[in-house]
């Protein structure tokens, strides 16, 4: 059984660039999150995606955004990249226990602003 | 005030020794508690999950949450040098969709 899985896995970008990150959740799950999480923190609250719909969004500018699949894959957008972007952004996918909603996260992409 | 605190240590034992690790929160709609563990350079792995207060076991790994004081716990006996990395508390209000809100992490080193 594949976990989540997430593309690609180092990534560098320039300031003011774009970038698309992307993750296929685990088999059986539904819903998708991100997560920013900048060197020795924690993981910290982008948005989650259902049925092709932004759910929830932490407190994340515009310039973030997102989209779910039908076949509920995920990509996140990142525009006008700054320096303080630079991170690793995780991908947790959940719905099997919708009482908790535990959330199993891939690999993370590491994103590099220069 | 960051809503779940944790000490960033790093907390280094010896191999064989007792982890504890700590945090503490303050969302009071906070019910369901998490530990993950995380490599470095790698994705968050989940090692328990507890509701409510109460304890909870798994093998080495004992998780323990206490609401009244808002104290979230998780002990590792017989701890290896596998067992070095960062643990990452979590809390969610366990609703469908509910985010999750992280402590900083802790660093552990179990030396041989």
């Amino acid at each position: 059984d594949a976990g989540v899985t997430q593309s690609p896995t180092h990534l560098i970008k320039t300031r003011g660039q774009q970038v698309t990150l992307r993750c296929s959740p685990k088999s059986g799950h539904d819903t998708v999150s991100w997560y920013q999480q900048a060197l020795g923190q924690g993981p910290q609250f982008i948005f989650q995606y259902y049925e092709e719909e932004e759910r929830q969004r932490g407190n994340f500018p515009d310039r973030f955004s997102g989209h779910q699949f039908p076949n509920y894959s995920s990509e996140l957008n990142v525009n006008a990249l700054l320096l303080g972007d630079s991170a690793l952004y995780l991908c947790a996918s959940s719905g099997v226990d919708r009482a908790t909603d535990t959330q199993y996260f891939g690999p993370g992409t590491r994103l590099t602003v220069l | 005030q960051k809503e779940v605190e944790q000490d960033p240590g790093p907390l280094s034992v010896p191999e064989g020794a007792i982890v504890s690790l700590n945090c503490t929160y303050s969302n009071s709609a906070f019910q369901y508690f998490m530990w993950y563990r995380q490599y470095s350079r790698k994705g968050p792995e989940l090692l328990m999950y507890t509701y409510s207060s109460g304890n909870k076991e798994d093998g080495r790994f004992t998780a323990q949450v206490d609401k009244s004081s808002k104290y979230i716990s998780l002990f590792i006996r017989d701890s290896q040098p596998s067992d070095s990395a960062t643990y990452l508390c979590a809390s969610t209000g366990g609703a469908a969709g509910n985010k999750l809100t992280f402590g900083g992490g802790t660093r552990v080193l179990v030396k041989p």
